[in-house]
């Protein structure tokens, strides 16, 4: 079974500074896929960013950036440059195998408020 | 172009009652999961349907149940409601070898 750790309920940033929000996952799968999704109050999750397992270069979309230690089993998120529209729950969750085949299992969240 | 419609967004029901969700799907995707948030907790499978068929089920009781149509839009059904049931219900889209999109779910409460 796979299981998908966030031990930060809460966690809060200076507007324009940075912050990193932790994942562990425990899986004996050797093909999956990790992400990381921002729930904002309009209720929608939007993904924020995604990585390949197979993958060793980390990836990074604008702002956001992860920190994928395979072996540690730990998939961390870093923003940089926090804005005002970043406060959102965020969730760390993990898929077997191939994009859209399979279903999500997702953490408990951490809500991240950015304070101007 | 529309992302993925779900009807209605607030919902109260009383214990024993059934209730049935609706999820209209992004256009082009064929295939539709439904997930369980429980307040303060993160989302959990319910089920997948492709080709109007259950492809996967989660870890709930047969009480919850759906329907995919022809036209990939999807129901959730779910029986004899309980005050555990209260939850946001996430509907997300797919098609093969792409990501989710998802809706902005349906607030259900059991009274």
């Amino acid at each position: 079974a796979q299981t998908v750790t966030q031990s930060q309920p809460e966690m809060s940033v200076q507007e324009a500074e940075t912050v990193t929000l932790s994942c562990t996952y425990d899986t004996s799968e050797n093909n999956y896929y990790l992400f990381w999704y921002k729930q904002p109050p309009s209720r929608q999750m939007i993904l924020v960013i995604r990585q390949e397992a197979y993958k060793q270069q980390n990836a990074t979309e604008n702002r956001f950036s992860v920190n994928f230690q395979k072996a540690a089993k730990s998939f961390s998120l870093k923003i940089s440059d926090s804005q005002l529209g970043d406060t959102a729950m965020y969730f760390c969750a993990f898929m077997k195998g191939k994009t859209g085949a399979n279903n999500l299992f997702f953490g408990t969240g951490t809500r991240l408020t950015v304070i101007p | 172009d529309a992302g993925v419609t779900q009807s209605p967004t607030h919902l109260i029901k009383t214990r024993g009652q059934q209730v049935t969700l609706r999820c209209s799907p992004k256009s082009g995707h064929d295939t539709v999961s439904w997930y369980q948030q429980a307040l303060g907790q993160g989302p959990q499978f319910i089920f997948q349907y492709y080709e109007e068929e259950e492809r996967q089920r989660g870890n709930f009781p047969d009480r919850f149940s759906g329907h995919q149509f022809p036209n990939y839009s999807s129901e959730l059904n779910v029986n004899a409601l309980l005050l555990g049931d209260s939850a946001l219900y996430l509907c997300a889209s797919s098609l093969e070898r792409y990501g989710y999109t998802f809706g902005s779910g349906t607030r259900l409460t059991v009274v």
